[in-house]
């Protein structure tokens, strides 16, 4: 059983398009992330929702929206996708806000034409 | 100045070599620290914690030094199967543990 999954595995699309990436996890944790390695293979944290509420929200453009309908799911949705939005976007998520360890999902690839 | 920075490498040594990683931190707030480990076109995976005592499991020991703000990951007798890219990661906790990573050190084991 996949502990965290994500959905698409590869997005191609548009310049201006709206995109939403979805994701899950099974383990019972209570808290998710969103993180994003670039090309230059660097992974930041974008958002992390602790049962259903936003505990950290980085410098991410207001283009990008976390929704967690509820403790199991958070999905990212992108508005008026870029060319530099192209990534790996990689959900995570972890015990409790406090627990260092932290299950990744296999990641999105999402390329921006 | 990257909060954490690793050299990237890529390290290529042969099978059975010792190779040692390094790794900075600017934040003398943070509070723990972990390596993770990337196989290409993966997801990272948690390795091992940091401590300032002293970290061994298995062939893979790691050290922290907090004065220097400096961390290492040693892999002794390394196997095909350690080629990877491993992530240095420092943790500032309050509000939610916000991991920062290192851009990662690519190794490559030979035969």
């Amino acid at each position: 059983d996949t502990a965290v999954s994500q959905t698409p595995k590869y997005l191609v699309t548009q310049m201006g398009n709206d995109k939403s990436i979805k994701c899950e996890q099974n383990l019972g944790h209570d808290t998710m992330y969103w993180y994003k390695q670039d090309s230059k293979k660097f992974l930041k944290i974008m958002f992390s929702y602790n049962n259903k509420e936003l505990i950290i929200n980085e410098t991410v453009p207001n283009r990008f929206s976390p929704k967690s309908p509820d403790k199991a799911h958070l999905n990212l949705h992108i508005n008026s996708l870029e060319l530099g939005d192209s990534a790996v976007y990689f959900c995570a998520s972890s015990q409790d806000p406090a627990w260092y360890e932290q299950y990744f999902g296999p990641g999105t690839r999402l390329t921006v034409t | 100045r990257k909060e954490v920075e690793q050299d990237p490498g890529p390290f290529n040594v042969p099978e059975g070599a010792t190779v040692a990683f390094n790794c900075t931190y600017s934040n003398s707030a943070s509070q723990s620290f972990f390596w993770y480990r990337q196989d290409c076109r993966k997801e990272p995976k948690l390795l091992m914690s940091v401590y300032s005592s002293g970290n061994e499991d298995g062939r893979f020991t790691a050290q922290l030094n907090r004065a220097s703000q400096y961390i290492s990951l040693l892999i002794r007798d390394s196997k095909l199967s350690d080629s990877a890219t491993y992530l240095c990661v420092a943790i500032l906790t309050g509000g939610g543990n916000k991991l920062t990573f290192g851009t990662g050190t690519q190794l490559k084991v030979e035969l």
